[in-house]
């Protein structure tokens, strides 16, 4: 599986907008970003995940580069809540199975 | 709808003891994925199933380690014996058919003394 490079930490103030980095330049024509998140003592949760272009949905945003070797997640106003480890994951496409293979994260702290 | 549902959500045991996880996923999901994390090591894939069936078990760390789907909406995770180095939170998820999306129980925390 391709890999994903994500700072270790990264800090935010409340009510500001985050960009969470990741790079993946070894990532093929079919892999699928995906970001999921981990609050404290909780399992990981879904954020949003994309193919070639950029997707928005309720929780966040997703930038893929043009030559999709690199993707931003924005969170457009962060809160408290949304303190957690993101994980930036690749899945293959071509196989129903959906397995993810989860890095380190960057730890986002949401200050008030 | 429930979500994922995993049982217990925290088992203390002493080693040599036999543990058994478990997980009913989301109804009408046909994958089935468990996981372990830990400080030193974070978030591995253990083992999945598609519909009821083991796919990659190449996660699971060793013989002591079992997982069955009897049928779509069980799965267990059986320690026999359990070591110390197993303590960990153990996750379960799911996903349907064509879905992109992994949905993941709360966990359960386990500490072997």
């Amino acid at each position: 599986d391709a890999k994903t490079t994500q700072p270790n930490s990264m800090e935010s103030n409340e009510e500001e907008p985050v960009h969470l980095p990741c790079n993946h330049s070894t990532i093929s024509g079919t892999d699928y970003i995906h970001w999921y998140r981990q609050l404290p003592s909780q399992g990981p949760e879904y954020v949003i995940h994309g193919l070639t272009s950029n997707v928005n949905n309720r929780m966040a945003s997703l930038a893929i580069a043009e030559d999709r070797k690199s993707s931003t997640l924005i969170l457009h106003r962060a809160t408290l809540r949304d303190a957690a480890v993101y994980y930036c994951i690749l899945r293959r496409g071509g196989t129903s199975y959906g397995k993810l293979t989860f890095g380190q994260g960057t730890i986002l702290t949401v200050h008030p | 709808d429930a979500g994922v549902i995993q049982s217990p959500r925290h088992e203390v045991t002493e080693m040599g003891q036999e543990v058994t996880l478990r997980c009913k996923p989301i109804s009408g999901h046909n994958s089935l994925f468990w996981y372990r994390q830990t400080m030193m090591r974070g978030l591995e894939l253990l083992i999945y199933f598609n519909n009821n069936v083991p796919i990659d078990d190449s996660g699971m760390p060793e013989d002591r380690f079992s997982a069955k789907m009897p049928n779509a909406s069980f799965s267990t995770l059986k320690i026999q014996p359990s070591e110390p180095r197993d303590s960990a939170v153990y996750f379960c998820a799911s996903r349907g058919q064509a879905q992109e999306t992994q949905y993941f129980g709360p966990g359960t925390r386990l500490l072997v003394l």
